[in-house]
């Protein structure tokens, strides 16, 4: 699977915009990028997933650029229970191999939101 | 929907001993996974299961380190004996399918809580 690489630590506003960058140059067309975030003490929760195309949920926007090397994830109003770590995986589509689209999770950017 | 279940929720024990984690899944899903996290760290794969056949544990310690799931539904991780480095936050996921043409449509994952065990 291709690697991400994000900044480990970031702040935001409360009721602002949080922009989460991630960068994963060497991903291959078969790749998706994926989002989980991690609240304290909590298991992972997935937030969107993207091939190529933005993507919009109720909980988050997906921008990824034209070239797929580079992507961001976008809480519109961030709020305190945002607090949290958020993880770029990129990962494999299909079922084949050994893989089985199996999540690898690096280190994440520490999201804090202030009051 | 009944979410990813996992008992107990912490576990201290001393090294060499023996310990033993459990997870219930959602319902109705096949695939379980188990993850090990370290402090500061992401969760690493340590074993995935697809109904009750192992379909990935390349990254299990098979010296010391077991799982089983008996009748594709709950599932046991097991350490024999402990080392100070396993430490960790240990998390059951589990999803609805890795194969078939909605593989991505269901194959979003849900944790549990995790286990967090302490070696002394």
């Amino acid at each position: 699977d291709a690697k991400t690489t994000q900044p480990p630590s970031m702040d935001c506003a409360e009721g602002r915009a949080a922009n989460l960058p991630c960068n994963h140059s060497t991903i291959s067309g078969n790749e998706y990028v994926y989002w989980y975030r991690q609240i304290h003490s909590q298991g992972p929760q997935y937030i969107i997933h993207g091939l190529k195309n933005n993507e919009t949920n109720e909980m988050a926007s997906l921008i990824i650029t034209e070239d797929r090397k580079s992507s961001t994830l976008i809480l519109p109003h961030a709020t305190l229970r945002d607090t949290a770590v958020y993880y770029c995986i990129v990962r494999v589509a299909s079922a084949g191999g050994t893989s089985y689209g199996k999540l690898t999770f690096g280190q994440g950017t520490i999201l804090t939101v202030h009051p | 929907e009944a979410g990813v279940a996992q008992s107990p929720r912490y576990k201290i024990i001393e090294k060499r001993q023996s310990v033993a984690f459990w997870c219930n899944p959602i319902s109705g899903h096949a695939t379980l996974y188990w993850y090990q996290q370290i402090l500061g760290q992401g969760p690493k794969l340590l074993i995935q299961f697809q109904n009750n056949g192992v379909v990935d544990d390349s990254q299990l310690p098979k010296d010391r380190f077991s799982a089983e799931r008996l009748k594709g539904v709950d599932s046991t991780l097991k350490i024999q004996p402990a080392k100070l480095e396993d430490s960790a936050v240990y998390l059951c996921a589990s999803s609805r399918r890795t194969s078939g043409r909605e593989w991505l449509v269901d194959n979003e994952q849900f944790f549990g809580p995790g286990t967090r065990l302490t070696v002394l």
